[in-house]
Order: C-alpha cells, then sequence, then structure tokens
C-alpha cells in the first residue's frame, strides 16, 4: 500500500468557497510536491517543497496556496477557484539529496470538481 | 517541442502478444528516466528506472538510448492486468531538487 495518503479523495466546491486538501508521507522523505492532472495533459508540477522549503513554483495562480509544516505533511489551500481548476490533484514525496535518480511515490489524489 | 513526446495510443493487443512503446525527450541533460504505470482513476505508480545499459523486469523490458534521447518500454507476454496508462518520465535535477517531467502517457488496452 502507499506510504502517502490524501484527504479528502473527492471534493466539489463552489468557486467562492474555501478548501484546503491534505497530504501526509509515512515514508521518512525529505521533499514533497503537489501536481495537478487534467484530462488529456501530462502531470503538471505545481510546487515542490525540499526540507520543507518551497523550491519550486511553477507559476501558479494565488489562488492556490501551499503549505508544509513538517517534512510529512503538506496543504493546499484553495481559494475563489474557477471551473478550469477541476482536476485530479496528487501529492508526492521523495527522498532528496545529491544528484541521483530518487524516485517520487504519489499518494491516491484528491478529484477536485469546482461548479 | 514537448519536453517528453510519447505516442498516446491506444495500443489495442491480444493477450500474450509483445508491445513496445516508445518515448522521446528534449533537454539532453537529463539525468534519470522511468516509466510509471496509471491505473484508471488511481495514482501514477512506479514501474522500472531506465538505465543506460537496459534493464528487465520480469516481462519488462526499458531501453535508453541518451545519443538519440529515446526511452523504449517491452512488455512481453500480455496480460489484461497490464492495461493501463504508461508514463514516461524524465528527471531533471533544478539544483535544489530533482524535477520529474512527464509525457502524457500510452494507453494499453489488453484484450482476452
Amino acid at each position: 500500500e502507499t506510504g502517502v495518503t490524501q484527504t479528502p479523495r473527492h471534493l466539489v466546491m463552489g468557486m467562492t468557497n474555501k478548501k484546503s486538501l491534505k497530504c501526509e508521507q509515512h515514508l521518512g522523505h525529505n521533499a514533497m510536491y503537489w501536481y495537478k492532472q487534467s484530462a488529456k495533459k501530462p502531470l503538471e508540477l505545481m510546487f515542490v517543497y525540499s526540507l520543507e522549503e518551497r523550491v519550486e513554483n511553477n507559476s501558479v495562480p494565488s489562488r492556490f496556496s501551499p503549505e508544509c509544516p513538517n517534512s510529512s505533511h503538506l496543504f493546499l489551500h484553495l481559494h475563489t477557484l474557477q471551473p478550469e481548476d477541476s482536476a485530479l490533484y496528487l501529492c508526492a514525496s521523495s527522498q532528496e539529496g545529491s544528484v541521483g535518480s530518487y524516485e517520487q511515490y504519489f499518494g491516491p489524489g484528491t478529484r477536485l470538481t469546482v461548479t | 517541442r514537448k519536453e517528453v513526446e510519447q505516442d498516446p495510443g491506444p495500443f489495442n493487443v491480444p493477450e500474450g502478444a509483445t508491445v513496445a512503446f516508445n518515448c522521446t525527450y528534449s533537454n539532453s541533460a537529463s539525468q534519470s528516466f522511468f516509466w510509471y504505470r496509471q491505473d484508471c482513476r488511481k495514482e501514477p505508480k512506479l514501474l522500472m528506472s531506465v538505465y543506460s545499459s537496459g534493464n528487465e523486469d520480469g516481462r519488462f523490458t526499458a531501453q535508453l538510448n541518451r545519443a538519440s534521447q529515446y526511452i523504449s518500454l517491452l512488455i512481453r507476454d500480455s496480460k489484461l492486468s497490464d492495461s493501463a496508462t504508461y508514463l514516461c518520465v524524465v528527471n531533471n535535477y533544478g539544483g535544489a531538487t530533482n524535477k520529474l517531467i512527464f509525457g502524457t502517457g500510452t494507453l494499453l488496452a489488453v484484450q482476452p
């Protein structure tokens, strides 16, 4: 079973709502990621946290706000989303170090629908 | 040009067939390579890493050609359970962290 959990698994929200997605990794990794997966598109990297510091922000709109309180937990706070933000949001973790081929392990995702 | 390009398929093959997927990547400085598998409405899961010398894991064989910037995955003796989307993934180390670039995936449907 996956060592990365995400809640909720499904979320329907209106454009004026505020909600948060939660991710927890039980693998002892030091880096965590948020990805967006829309239909017919490749996974898009949104944010990267390494050792609890944000090291990547891929031009994501400010209506998405990440938070990483410690190396095991990652949140994605959502507010005033648009219908085009409807997608599968995946969290992943990995063990970062020197250059290498460290694999990323994914959580089951949160399927978000914005109405 | 996309950073990672794959034939989206679908590949419809009978059980027992051999099927090959190809992938090309644009960044010659890419350092490591993977194939992930994603079942319908599930998360991607690592299938195998891809090494320059080629590597095999049971019915699965992965090859890397750095000169041509080309990665392949061969599945022998296809099973119904192999039906999934296969994602070609390239790792570009970005100074602070590893950055995975995903292809759109190739859909495989194994028919009884």
